[in-house]
């Protein structure tokens, strides 16, 4: 059972957008920055998001995240096959001294 | 250019003990927050333990008491003891570095990753 909650799979068609809920508590998404990390089949983790919404370098802007409370959303637009993958959200969580992640949600691009 | 590479993973038997090391390269590891995060199996990323620039520990219920963090200045090493090791412990395990500062930290690089099964 994950700290943070997410949809365990969302799927949408090419050229669309999607977007990926992650629901948490004040100890963690209500009063710490969220991250989502994107991780290909086979691959380690990449950040794609930091900072509740900016963008590291090289990352597509077709990538977006926002917060609200304590929820936060990843949203992709201009879906393509290579955006399929496991994304998952992230926050500090103060009662942890660590950091909690949501369970994952795998995208398939149909 | 920012490197980790993990090391030390491989079968071990219930009960038994594995030192997995992150050696580090195009940055200094005592000069920042260090974490290992793990993956089992088909499973999602779970948060091990991370260590702190001024040295301060901390560790997951799920492993605090027997996995220890430290890390070799000397080496820009990081490293994971792991100690009465459990089938449930099974999982890749990835060294990170945490970026950011308070109530902004993030994982802007990551290892490959290195592979523990534990299992008789």
């Amino acid at each position: 059972q994950s700290v943070l909650t997410q949809p365990p799979s969302v799927s949408e068609a090419p050229r669309q957008r999607v977007t990926i809920s992650c629901s948490g508590s004040s100890s963690n998404i209500g009063n710490n920055a969220v991250n989502w990390y994107q991780q290909l089949p086979g691959k380690a983790p990449k950040l794609l998001i930091y900072y509740d919404d900016l963008l590291p370098s090289g990352v597509s802007d077709r990538f977006s995240g926002s917060k609200s409370g304590t929820s936060a959303s990843l949203a992709i637009s201009g879906l393509q096959s290579e955006d399929e993958a496991d994304y998952y959200c992230a926050a500090w969580d103060d009662r942890l001294n660590g950091v909690v992640f949501g369970g994952g949600t795998k995208l398939t691009v149909l | 250019e920012v490197q980790l590479v993990e090391t030390g993973g491989g079968l071990i038997q219930p009960g038994g003990s594995l030192r997995l090391s992150c050696a580090a390269s195009g940055f200094t590891v005592s000069s920042n927050y260090m974490s290992w995060v793990r993956q089992a199996p088909g499973k999602g990323l779970e948060w091990v333990s991370v260590i702190y620039s001024g040295g301060s520990t901390y560790y997951a219920d799920s492993v605090k008491g027997r996995f220890t963090i430290s890390r070799d200045n000397s080496k820009n090493t990081l490293y994971l003891q792991m100690n009465s090791l459990r089938a449930e412990d099974t999982a890749v395990y990835y060294c990170a570095r945490l970026e950011g500062f308070i109530r902004y930290y993030y994982f802007d690089y990551w290892g490959q990753g290195t592979l523990v099964t534990v299992s008789s």
